[in-house]
């Protein structure tokens, strides 16, 4: 049982570039979110599916989108990326949408030159 | 919008005094409370939760919370720290939606 997984961990991009981060969780959790974690900002929410086929916008979802590809995998896409994305990157998992405890993944360091 | 804030940004202590790290809401209505870890290299762990019943939290590895809805806030403590509990703490708050909402952190180190 591995929780929540991740990939890659360490991504370098150049201003422009484009990439996805991928998530998978095997614990047949409902409710999949991407969180950009900031020094002194704590995480902050990027978007979030409360179920399968489903996905919202969190707190901060410029230049960003995502895709709920079935109920394991959540991916994140930077189509553009810029150097204020620069951020470490959770996804987390839950069995009801906030009510319960979100389970995270190890994270993705990404920096964008 | 709902906000969270963690006053202490870094707290420094030695082994064995006692620990209180501050959080305070600003949500009014009945809300979901949360404190997770993250120890160094790690990813985030949950600490203890809080949905309803007595205001006084258990959770893992002697920590205990406080929800005191009056004041809006549900502090962290600890009687005793361990070296071990050197990590980043964050409060988070849900008020019955989809969306967590997360304190800034604490840094906590604690000396040996």
């Amino acid at each position: 049982n591995a929780g929540v997984t991740q990939t890659p961990k360490f991504q370098v991009l150049k201003t422009g570039q484009s990439m996805t981060l991928q998530c998978a969780q095997d614990m047949n959790h409902n409710s999949m979110y991407w969180y950009r974690q900031d020094p002194g900002m704590g995480l902050r929410l990027i978007y979030y599916s409360a179920s399968e086929g489903t996905t919202d916008k969190g707190e901060v979802p410029n230049g960003y989108n995502v895709s709920r590809l079935n109920k394991r995998e959540f991916s994140l896409r930077l189509e553009s990326a810029a150097p204020s994305q620069t951020s470490v990157y959770f996804c987390a998992s839950s069995d009801q949408p906030s009510y319960n405890e979100q389970f995270f993944g190890p994270g993705t360091r990404l920096t964008v030159l | 919008a709902q906000s969270v804030s963690q006053h202490n940004h870094h707290v420094i202590l030695s082994e064995a005094a006692s620990l209180e790290l501050g959080c305070n809401y600003s949500y009014g209505g009945t809300v979901n409370l949360f404190w997770y870890v993250q120890y160094p290299g790690q990813h985030l762990q949950l600490l203890l939760k809080y949905f309803s019943g007595d205001p006084l939290v258990k959770g893992i590895k002697g920590f205990e919370a406080e929800f005191i809805k009056s004041k809006f806030s549900f502090n962290l403590r600890k009687p005793s720290v361990q070296w071990s509990d050197t990590a980043e703490y964050f409060c988070a708050v849900n008020n019955a939606g989809n969306m967590l909402t997360f304190g800034g952190g604490t840094r906590l180190m604690v000396k040996p």
